[in-house]
């Protein structure tokens, strides 16, 4: 039972470059969603998609984008990595189009940016 | 708008001591939900209560116990003698329909010495 997949678990970037994060999740889940935690800030949500092709922005979507092209898939791509990116970042799905229920997250992505 | 506070920023006991997590909410929502979430040091983060907003009993789960008040628009979290097992960083949450978007306080961090 896989869950909710992220990958990479850790990267290191320099200012200006590009990447993507990628999360996968097998349980059919409609609801989709990106947070970060920085320390003393809890997690904040960047980005949540209610199913394919259906994406909105969270708190903190500044930097970030977004696609939903299949129920499994919900890519996070930083077009142009800022130190103020460095994070860690879960991926999390849940059953129909609001997270009523718990919330399934991944192990989480610790993102550097230098 | 949405918020959730936990003015707890970190909290140490010693085992065997009762100990309540506080997380007061704010939402423009008549039908809402709040949890609670488990970060332990390994830093996956584990669901352990949602509770809608028509439905104020109390819970006990073992140890675990969450008191909702709508009254003061608090949801509080107390462990009964406290292990080392609880120390962790807990975070509590709202969702509401009116904004889909489930957003976390900035958490408490329990330590729970021997």
């Amino acid at each position: 039972n896989a869950g909710v997949t992220q990958t990479p678990k850790f990267q290191v970037l320099k200012t200006g470059q590009s990447m993507t994060l990628q999360c996968a999740q097998d349980m059919n889940h409609e609801y989709m969603s990106w947070y970060r935690q920085d320390p003393g800030m809890g997690l904040r949500l960047i980005h949540y998609s209610v199913g394919a092709g259906i994406t909105d922005q969270g708190e903190v979507p500044n930097g970030y984008n977004v696609s939903r092209s299949t129920t499994e898939d919900f890519p996070l791509r930083l077009l142009s990595a800022a130190p103020s990116q460095t994070s860690v970042y879960f991926c999390a799905s849940s059953y129909g189009q609001g997270p009523t229920g718990e919330l399934f997250f991944g192990e989480g992505s610790r993102l550097t940016v230098l | 708008a949405q918020k959730v506070t936990q003015a707890q920023t970190e909290i140490s006991v010693v085992e065997k001591e009762d100990v309540t997590l506080d997380c007061v909410y704010e939402t423009r929502d008549t039908t809402y939900y709040l949890f609670w979430y488990k970060q332990p040091p390994s830093g996956e983060l584990v669901f352990l209560i949602r509770r809608n907003s028509f439905d104020e009993q109390n819970e006990i789960s073992g140890r675990y116990s969450w008191n909702f008040q709508k009254s003061t628009s608090s949801f509080n979290f107390t462990i009964t003698a406290s292990q080392v097992v609880d120390s962790a960083v807990y975070f509590c949450a709202s969702y509401g329909g009116a904004t889909n978007k489930l957003i976390f306080g900035t958490g408490t961090l329990l330590a729970v010495q021997p």
